[in-house]
């Protein structure tokens, strides 16, 4: 039973321009919330996606979007990047409705913005 | 301003020891979970504490809710080498936020 997975798993960018981050959740699970963490910081929730649609958004700036696909596989967009966007994306799945559910997360993406 | 504060920020501690951690806020939670993260990894799930009160124990673990369901305490009794990493409590409200993490480092 596959978990979480995220790619890539490291990136190198320059400032300006665009990434997208791609998260499968693990098998039975429809929610996908995306996070933000900075090197010694927790993770700061971004947004979260059910039914191919933002269901709860972070304060994050709208540069950072997102997309839910029909098999339930998520991307995590961010356009014009700052050096401060250099961090880990987290990707977490659960399963709707049930907010009292383990999040189950992958390995992240390490984003680097040069 | 983080939601869920945690403390210490830091811990070094001798295999052997006792210690606490704690996670703070002011908001109301319809639960709590603690995470460990371990370097290039991503966060794991030890327990989640629903009912105001409720003390879960996981082997050497012992963790704790408010009455209020406002704050909650991570014990490790007896600490080992592998207990070591990021401690991170996370509070349901709409989705899950996270504190800022303690880092416990236990030495041989």
């Amino acid at each position: 039973d596959a978990g979480v997975t995220q790619s890539p798993t490291h990136l190198i960018k320059t400032r300006g321009q665009q990434v997208t981050l791609r998260c499968s959740p693990k098998s039975g699970h429809d929610t996908v919330s995306w996070y933000q963490q900075a090197l010694g910081q927790g993770p700061q929730f971004i947004f979260q996606y059910y039914e191919e649609e933002e269901r709860q958004r972070g304060n994050f700036p709208d540069r950072f979007s997102g997309h839910q696909f029909p098999n339930y596989s998520s991307e995590l967009n961010v356009n014009a990047l700052l050096l401060g966007d250099s961090a880990l994306y987290l990707c977490a799945s659960s399963a709707y409705g049930t907010y009292n559910s383990p999040l189950h997360f992958g390995n992240g993406t390490r984003l680097t913005v040069t | 301003t983080q939601l869920l504060e945690q403390s210490p920020q830091f811990l070094s501690i001798q295999e052997g020891e006792n210690l606490t951690v704690y996670c703070n806020s002011s908001s109301v939670f319809s639960s709590l979970q603690w995470y460990r993260q371990e370097p290039g990894e991503g966060p794991v799930l030890l327990v989640t504490v629903v009912t105001g009160g409720e003390v879960k124990k996981l082997k050497r673990l012992t963790f704790q809710f408010g009455d209020a369901r406002k704050d909650s305490s991570l014990h490790i009794t007896a600490a080992q080498p592998g207990d070591t990493g990021l401690y991170l409590c996370a509070g349901a409200r709409n989705d899950m936020r996270f504190g800022a993490g303690t880092r416990l480092t236990v030495k041989p």
